[in-house]
């Protein structure tokens, strides 16, 4: 267990749908990253939050938007959602920039 | 082009045997992960290293900085070590970038 829970495990949904995912980091850790892992494009960099802040922003499309709340509960908005957004959403936590990360579980979302 | 690149991309192995998966990259880094995913989805981070070597029981990382490359080594493999590992790098514009990952499989 690495300390990250991630909600919910599991979504299904329609196209053109919204969701929310959403992320509690390891207790202390500050940085939370978000990461799409999809059969055809493998693990892909979204974004990053450091204390309530945007670090980092990787190959996040603009229907998809995050942010870190003041607990540094991190939620990913996915929406207008296409039947490629299909994939496992991962998040990390870590106590700095550049230190390790710790995953959660995943969620895995289907849209049909 | 993929900024990272691994290989190879299966590996079938006895139990016991010495493995060996690289890892490439072509762009500056200020850390290198390699991570281990199993069957069931999860992710681990089995190591981070900017420089040298790591080493964590049967596991040892190493990275040369001067030619973008590390290795993951596997002593005395294990059916146990079956999963997929995943070279990643962080860049100096604090982007991540994954390689395509390595499967392998530990035959008892």
């Amino acid at each position: 267990d690495s300390g990250v829970t991630q909600t919910p495990k599991h979504l299904i949904t329609a196209t053109g749908q919204r969701v929310t995912l959403r992320c509690s980091p390891r207790s202390g850790d500050l940085s939370v990253y978000w990461y799409q892992q999809s059969l055809d494009q493998g693990l892909q960099f979204l974004i990053q939050y450091y204390n309530g802040e945007e670090r980092a922003k990787g190959n996040i499309l603009e229907r998809f938007s995050a942010q870190q709340f003041p607990d540094l509960h991190s939620e990913l908005n996915l929406s207008s959602l296409e039947l490629g957004d299909s994939a496992l959403y991962f998040c990390a936590s870590s106590g700095g920039g550049g230190n390790e990360q710790f995953f959660g579980p995943g969620t895995r979302l289907t849209v049909l | 082009k993929n900024e990272v690149e691994q290989s190879p991309q299966n590996l079938t192995a006895q139990e016991g045997e010495f493995i060996t998966i690289n890892c490439s990259y072509s762009v500056g880094i200020s850390a290198l992960h390699w991570l281990q995913q199993h069957p069931g989805g999860g992710i681990v981070s089995l190591f981070m290293l900017s420089s040298g070597k790591k080493k964590h029981g049967r596991l040892i990382a190493t990275i040369n900085i001067q030619e973008k490359h590390s290795s993951l080594h596997i002593t005395a493999s294990h059916p146990r070590d079956s999963a997929v590992y995943i070279c990643a790098v962080r860049s100096n514009g604090n982007q991540f970038y994954f390689g395509t990952g390595t499967s392998l499989t530990v035959i008892p």
